[in-house]
């Protein structure tokens, strides 16, 4: 089946530093990936989606200067988190669609423990 | 009103029992519905689509009800291993929008 990989799976930064999430669909080409943060206890919350050769669409709320999404290829998109502080500590999920289908396929997850 | 809801639970049954649980959208015009499985601080895994003519695997039954806004999410003879976390999807926006219900815990004890 479809596989999607995301790493690091957990990064512990200080505050001020930047941290850079990647997800790669392995076996297929991604045109359109998901960015997601999941506090403790609550939903996956939708936060741009990656669309490869454009710029990402943000949600509503989430600062794009602070959430650099990079979409370079088919394979690979990335999620910088820029100047982290502890308020963006968090799981954060990446998904992928493959071709024109609903089903998401999820990356690992990666938790951002800012101090 | 929130687009997707569901009872936080959490839900603690029995090994061995039946339990079921609900989810309510408010947007007519969704068009597909999924429940996913989501282990403590580990990706969502697909559990099954939800048609409205109902959808069966195995212990789990997933049903749609789009009269009243809601699927549901049914587990017989329920195991240890069926503790987690169940989240329903909907998608609206021609297939562009999916949105994730909060997700219901499921404790299953001996």
């Amino acid at each position: 089946g479809a596989v999607v990989s995301q790493h690091p799976s957990w990064v512990i930064c200080k505050s001020g530093t930047s941290v850079k999430i990647e997800c790669r669909s392995l076996d297929f080409q991604a045109t359109t990936m998901f960015w997601y943060r999941q506090f403790p206890k609550q939903s996956l919350m939708l936060m741009a989606t990656s669309n490869e050769g454009s710029k990402a669409t943000y949600e509503q709320g989430v600062e794009k200067d602070k959430f650099l999404i990079n979409h370079a290829s088919l394979t690979l998109s990335t999620l910088t988190v820029t100047s982290a502080h502890p308020e963006d500590s968090s799981f954060y999920i990446c998904s992928a669609r493959r071709g024109s289908t609903e089903k998401l396929f999820f990356g690992s997850g990666t938790q951002l423990s800012v101090l | 009103r929130k687009e997707v809801e569901q009872d936080p639970g959490p839900f603690n049954v029995p090994e061995g029992a039946t339990v079921a649980f609900n989810c309510t959208y408010s947007n007519s015009a969704s068009q597909s519905f999924f429940w996913y499985r989501q282990d403590c601080r580990k990706e969502p895994k697909l559990l099954m689509s939800v048609y409205s003519s109902g959808n069966e695997d195995g212990r789990f039954t997933a049903q749609l009800n789009r009269a009243s806004q809601y699927i549901s999410l049914l587990i017989r003879d329920s195991k240890l291993s069926d503790s987690a976390t169940y989240l329903c999807v909907v998608v609206t926006g021609g297939g562009n929008k999916l949105t994730f219900g909060t997700g219901t815990q499921l404790k299953v004890e001996l």
